[in-house]
């Protein structure tokens, strides 16, 4: 069974103000992932992460970044939210091999 | 570019009756994922299928891979209530994994 868990589920939060998600997973996955998915609509990939100190932009602009410090823990931070933002954010992790990716329930990000 | 299209987008169907959804993906890739998302919900791992010809089944869920025709589907036999979801379709490496924009499914009695 997958562990992959993200803080907070919900957020409001005003124009201006700095946010880190975070996303953490137990299962020694090397590979991290942060999408984006607006709702009833398809994932995107904002960030990636093939281990520690390894981090890369996905196929989505976002201003926001991403760390690696430890195998199990992937942060996302966005310095200064705008209302754009206001979005679900989904982390997901996988291993080598079949790179099946597993998701985290999500933070639903709501920016006024 | 890869791209991922998904038909139909949105599906109404009674329960008991089949269906298929489809999976199209422009350029070569071994390997296709299936996931379900229920409303508000993260996405669940349905299918992980890795070369021409792969077969799965759980369940009334059927998935397959024509890796040549880049197309995958996604077979519902006797549609229940429960598997009311959206599912999507994902293809490509990790790095890079595009998401079909997803089937709505939505089981009536």
């Amino acid at each position: 069974e997958a562990d992959i868990y993200q803080t907070p589920r919900y957020l409001v939060i005003g124009t201006g103000k700095k946010i880190t998600l975070e996303c953490s997973q137990t299962m020694g996955h090397d590979k991290m992932y942060w999408y984006q998915q607006d709702p009833g609509m398809e994932l995107h990939l904002i960030h990636y992460s093939y281990g520690v100190n390894s981090t890369e932009k996905g196929d989505l602009s976002s201003e926001s970044t991403v760390s690696r410090i430890r195998t199990e823990h992937f942060p996302l931070t966005l310095e200064s939210a705008r209302p754009s933002h206001t979005s679900q954010y989904l982390c997901a992790s996988s291993s080598s091999g079949e790179n099946e990716q597993f998701f985290g329930p999500g933070t639903r990000l709501t920016v006024l | 570019e890869l791209k991922v299209e998904q038909n139909p987008l949105f599906l109404s169907m009674q329960e008991e009756k089949n269906y298929t959804i489809y999976c199209n993906y422009s350029t070569t890739s071994d390997r296709l994922y299936w996931y379900r998302q229920d409303p508000g919900k993260s996405l669940e791992s349905l299918f992980v299928l890795l070369s021409n010809g792969a077969v799965k089944q759980e369940g009334r869920l059927m998935a397959s891979l024509d890796t040549k025709a880049r197309l995958s589907t996604l077979h519902i036999t006797a549609a229940v209530h429960d598997l009311s979801a959206t599912y999507f379709c994902a293809v490509g490496p990790h790095n890079d994994m595009r998401f079909g924009a997803g089937t709505r499914l939505t089981v009536k009695p």
